[in-house]
């Protein structure tokens, strides 16, 4: 059973639009939320993280917003970029339990 | 640069023979994790370590073992490699004890069983 479903598949944006991803999630007791983005033949690398007790963090052109009621949280990436282009990844974990579990990607290109 | 080294980074391999990938670390760290990375299905732990000797299953760990002798080395082994353990796997350690979202992951073991 999926616990982080994340849409859409894959995302085409052209240079200066907004991205948009967002991730879904069932288990109440999740507590931390980072996304991940992955550039061909690379690791995933940690973007940007978010905890419920905010709904919202920005850092540069990246901003995670959350909805806590909704069990919903999205990836918005401002004035979108040619070097954005990559595959990413939300995720979510419970402190203290060593297992982070992760949606299953959207690759995002962006367009000249 | 996490100070994370996988090995090999490219293996082709017959079905029914053994395969072990090496993650190698340079900074110390405790937790340890193997990932395994395949289209339509993101990232998926297959097991982690929290120290050595110490290890455990992650969600899709049939078919795997691993081990963990030192500090900075983890081990994963296929005893008898299938196509479905065709993937990219990943290595990745954890900064912070206790919380697993802040992951450093190494560049990937790209692994097919013919």
């Amino acid at each position: 059973q999926q616990q982080v479903k994340q849409s859409p598949q894959s995302l085409i944006v052209q240079k200066g639009g907004i991205s948009i991803i967002n991730c879904a999630y069932e288990n109440t007791a999740f507590d931390y939320f980072p996304w991940y983005q992955q550039f061909p033949g690379k690791g995933p690398a940690l973007l940007i993280a978010i905890r419920p007790d905010v709904s919202e963090k920005k850092e540069g052109r990246f901003t995670i917003s959350f909805n806590k009621s909704a069990k919903q949280f999205s990836l918005h990436i401002m004035d979108s970029q040619p070097g954005d282009s990559a595959t990413y990844f939300c995720a979510a974990s419970i402190s203290g339990s060593e297992k982070l579990v992760f949606g299953k990607g959207t690759k995002l290109t962006v367009n000249p | 640069d996490a100070g994370i080294t996988q090995s090999p980074r490219h293996k082709v391999t017959e079905t029914g023979t053994p395969v072990t990938l090496r993650c190698h670390q340079t900074e110390n760290h405790r937790y340890m994790y193997w990932y395994r990375q395949d289209p339509g299905h993101g990232l998926r732990l297959i097991h982690y370590s929290y120290g050595v000797k110490d290890t455990d299953k992650g969600e899709v760990s049939d078919g795997y073992s691993v081990s963990r002798s030192k500090t900075e080395d983890f081990l994963l082994t296929l005893e008898s490699a299938t196509s479905s353990q065709t993937s990219v796997y990943f290595c990745a350690i954890s900064y912070r004890v206790g919380n697993t979202g802040e992951l450093f992951f190494g560049e990937g073991s790209r692994l097919t069983v013919l």
